[in-house]
């Protein structure tokens, strides 16, 4: 079952404005990715924040982390039509169990950006 | 950048028929694997963890002996599924790991009629 939940589920937005989406999850983590999927294809990999890390930022991307809130948020600053796609969190749990490495992908966000 | 090859990228096939999907890490080795189903507008759902050289560790209501899983070699692992329903119809996805994050292949959308 997915552990991530995402909101919102779909976000319309004009060009040049700002996109936040955010992303909970139940159990302890070692690192959340971002991870973003255009229409019928494959995922790209935007930015991953250790459990340890609060902010971290690349290009026009920003993305936190609160542990104690068990949730992360992804902010697109300046958005263009072409950020449109699918955007999914997905957490990696903590070294020693079973399911180490393996991802668990939220729900997902369905960002459009019209020009 | 690491890049992780998957072929087919669309397969329409007859009911009945095995179709196999392949994952090839094309720049670098990957021990571990994983395959994903994707259903529209919906998140991924890990299906099985391929291991090189090893029996591949299947998630909780995944069929083993639907869905094969061969990890023959570092770079390269397949996933087959057996006798295809119109239910097996889905977005398949494979991942690669080296250290972290995990890289994904464009997918396979894969028909049953």
């Amino acid at each position: 079952s997915q552990q991530g939940e995402e909101d919102p589920q779909a976000l319309s937005i004009q060009e040049g404005e700002n996109a936040t989406m955010n992303c909970s999850y139940k159990t302890s983590i070692n690192n959340l990715q971002w991870y973003r999927q255009n229409s019928g294809r494959g995922l790209v990999h935007l930015i991953l924040i250790r459990s340890n890390e609060r902010e971290k930022h690349s290009g026009r991307l920003r993305v936190t982390l609160d542990t104690s809130k068990k949730s992360s948020s992804l902010l697109i600053t300046a958005s263009r039509a072409a950020d449109t796609a699918s955007y999914f969190c997905a957490t990696d749990k903590v070294p020693g169990g079973t399911s180490y490495g393996k991802l668990t992908f939220g729900q997902g966000t369905i960002l459009t950006v019209h020009p | 950048g690491a890049v992780v090859s998957q072929h087919p990228s669309w397969v329409i096939c007859k009911s009945g028929t095995s179709v196999k999907i392949e994952c090839r890490s094309l720049d670098f080795q990957a021990t571990t694997m994983f395959w994903y189903r994707q259903f529209p507008k919906q998140s991924l759902m890990l299906m099985a963890t391929s291991n090189e050289g090893s029996k591949a560790t299947y998630e909780q209501g995944v069929e083993k002996d639907k869905f094969l899983i061969n990890h023959a070699s570092l770079t390269l692992s397949t996933l087959t599924v057996t006798s295809a329903h119109p239910e097996d119809s889905s977005f398949y996805i494979c991942s690669a790991r080296l250290g972290q994050p995990q890289h994904f292949g464009d997918g396979t959308r894969l028909s049953i009629l």
